[in-house]
């Protein structure tokens, strides 16, 4: 019962690079989402899947990109990174969108530091 | 503004201690979400709740949608309870965090 499988779990990148981080899902939610979390500030929205087939932005969703390439997987690209994009990354699910209220199941992060 | 405040930021307990963690909200809510965030990482998700109080073992979270606050309480606190708490409400299609109370329960 894996529940929100996330990878990687650290990355290391130069600036300019670009990487991929992938999520995956086995609850068959509906709805998935990426955050960021830095120091002394709550989660915020990247960008957000709320069903297969449509993704939509977020919070902060400037320098990502996102594909739902099924209703299992959900990945979050970074072009061409740079260090303020140096965080912890936390893919999430759940069954329904959260404005109606349905719990989030969370990945164990990605730490994500661009030098 | 962050429209989810929590308080107290950090809070440190003796073992068997009673801890209250307060969140404040300023937005109309479908529901709002207790989480809780391991040393290691890793959120849970402990309660989902629009109305009233729920109970899972030694936690409690209660909700008064009139004042806009929620309370989660650990009873008989645990080293094993120390963690980031974190509150969200649901609102308008949206999930809002705050920033998240780190729990230290020593032996």
């Amino acid at each position: 019962n894996a529940g929100v499988t996330q990878t990687p779990k650290f990355q290391v990148l130069k600036t300019g690079q670009s990487m991929t981080l992938q999520c995956a899902q086995d609850m068959n939610h509906n709805s998935m989402y990426w955050y960021r979390q830095d120091p002394g500030m709550g989660l915020r929205l990247i960008y957000y899947s709320a069903s297969e087939g449509t993704t939509d932005k977020g919070e902060v969703p400037n320098g990502y990109n996102v594909s739902r390439l099924n209703k299992r997987e959900f990945s979050l690209r970074l072009e061409s990174a740079a260090p303020s994009q140096t965080s912890v990354y936390f893919c999430a699910s759940s069954e329904r969108s959260t404005g109606i209220g349905s719990p989030l199941h969370f990945g164990n992060g990605t730490r994500l530091t661009v030098t | 503004k962050n429209e989810v405040e929590q308080s107290p930021q950090n809070l440190t307990a003796q073992e068997g201690e009673f801890i209250t963690i307060n969140c404040s909200y300023s937005v109309g809510i479908s529901a709002l979400h207790w989480l809780q965030q391991h040393p290691g990482g890793g959120i849970v998700s402990l309660f989902m709740l629009s109305s009233g109080k729920k109970k899972h073992g030694r936690l409690i979270a209660t909700i008064n949608i009139q004042e806009k606050h929620s309370s989660l309480h650990i009873t008989a606190s645990h080293p094993r309870d120390s963690a980031v708490y974190i509150c969200a409400v649901s609102s308008w299609g949206k999930l809002q965090f705050g920033a998240g109370t780190q729990v230290v329960v020593t032996p």
